[in-house]
């Protein structure tokens, strides 16, 4: 399977907790977005990157998001001291230019 | 007032209809125009791209953009249950970040 790949595929944990994700684009995508989505909204854009350098964050993200990309190959998007309302799905998407994009199958997040 | 405009549904249809979808926008500098399917605890998958105004058609769908009305539509013509998904427009200026409605939620019924 040559798409996107997203692991976890579903994550619970308790409010408080730090959590990461990992995405691996499709190999010869340089770009690479993180987008959140909740029930009955669309994706919500969080970051991207183009190759290892993250080129826009959101003003959703707030300080306790980090996301990396190192060497430009998979990224990571760890979440600091959980709250409730980070419950959603994380989208992962990669990107040969800056609008075909190809997403993964997401990581559901629930914070109890 | 948001960016982008869809109206959620739930629109539910016959085997064999033709649906209509539907997007409105506000920022008159996008350009590039997108539809993508979303099966339930999935990604969005691309279904249409279309750049700038006009029509296009693949198989049984057919994508319009119309920037002097700031509408861009999707068509499926002989609806099949497998159409069951909510459909996500997405559209952006180009080299920004696209920009998605909510989605418009379809069953198709056989």
């Amino acid at each position: 399977d040559t798409g996107v790949s997203q692991d976890p595929r579903h994550k619970i944990t308790k409010r408080g907790q730090n959590v990461t994700f990992r995405c691996d684009p499709i190999s010869e995508h340089n770009r690479l977005y993180w987008y959140r989505q909740t029930l009955g909204q669309g994706p919500e854009f969080l970051t991207y990157f183009q190759n290892e350098a993250q080129l826009e964050k959101s003003r959703l993200l707030s300080d306790r998001f980090s996301a990396e990309r190192p060497k430009g190959s998979f990224s990571t998007l760890e979440i600091q001291r959980t709250e409730q309302g980070d419950s959603a799905m994380y989208l992962c998407a990669s990107s040969p230019d800056s609008e075909k994009l190809f997403f993964g199958s997401g990581t559901q997040l629930s914070v109890l | 007032q948001k960016e982008v405009e869809q109206d959620p549904g739930p629109l539910s249809v016959p085997e064999g209809a033709i649906v209509s979808l539907n997007c409105t926008y506000s920022n008159s500098a996008f350009q590039y125009f997108m539809w993508y399917r979303q099966y339930s605890r999935k990604g969005p998958e691309l279904l249409m791209y279309t750049y700038s105004s006009g029509n296009k058609e693949d198989g049984r769908f057919t994508a319009q953009v119309d920037k002097s009305s700031k509408y861009i539509s999707l068509f499926i013509r002989d609806s099949q249950p497998s159409d069951s998904a909510t459909y996500l427009c997405a559209m952006n200026p180009g080299n920004t970040p696209l920009v998605f409605g909510k989605g418009t939620r379809l069953s198709v019924i056989a």
